[in-house]
């Protein structure tokens, strides 16, 4: 059974651009969150998308923005990139109907380096 | 709000050497805990998961315990080998479907 695959593994991107980060969940898992992690602030959630509706969102900007499609992929972009973008972001899915009981399964992670 | 805290920051233990990796949590609401392990640059795998009525769950040489009411899940790895120099992870589910997680262990376990 396939893991959580991220697309791109790496990324570097210029300040000011844009960028979209892909996640295809475990087949048959309808939620998808997405973390982000760096070093001073240890993983922050920053939404989370379940039907192609997003239930959850974290306290990032409005920079931050994320969808997902009828197979359950899902996608997050970053508009206007700051350094401070620079970060590992992980993707996890999830079986929601499962719920409390849910356990989450990761990705290997996108690593943005903004310069 | 929910903090996860996990003390100590690093460990670092001789090869056969049994590990204590602790979690502690400020609301007891919660509706499980899992604990991660992550490898340098790597994603997180999934170790364990103990539902919020369980006291606790083991897989393998791993047993982790959950005591809601005080706050604290404990990670025990028997017989440390050098390939579980990782860092470990936990993180609570909360009532509003978010994963907490503290900031983790980071762990060494010399040949």
């Amino acid at each position: 059974k396939a893991g959580v695959t991220q697309t791109p593994r790496y990324l570097i991107k210029t300040r000011g651009q844009q960028v979209t980060l892909s996640c295809s969940p475990i087949s048959g898992h309808r939620s998808v969150s997405w973390y982000q992690q760096t070093p001073g602030q240890g993983l922050q959630f920053l939404f989370e998308y379940f039907s192609e509706t997003q239930r959850n969102k974290g306290n990032f900007p409005g920079r931050f923005s994320g969808r997902q499609f009828s197979n359950s992929r899902s996608e997050m972009n970053v508009s206007t990139l700051e350094l401070g973008d620079s970060a590992l972001y992980l993707c996890a899915s999830s079986l929601p109907d499962t719920f409390p009981n849910t356990e989450a399964f990761f990705g290997q992670g996108t690593r943005l380096t903004v310069v | 709000k929910q903090e996860v805290t996990q003390i100590p920051a690093a460990l670092s233990v001789p090869e056969g050497e049994n590990l204590v990796l602790n979690c502690s949590f400020t609301d007891s609401a919660i509706y499980n805990l899992q604990w991660f392990r992550q490898d340098p640059g790597k994603g997180l795998t999934s170790l364990l998961l103990i539902q919020s009525s369980q006291r606790e769950q083991t897989s393998g040489r791993l047993n982790a315990s959950l005591d809601k009411s005080s706050g604290r899940s404990t990670l025990y790895i028997a017989a440390s080998q050098p390939g579980d120099s990782a860092t470990y992870l936990c993180a609570v589910r909360r009532s509003d479907y978010k994963l907490s997680f503290g900031a983790g262990t980071t762990v060494t376990v010399r040949a």
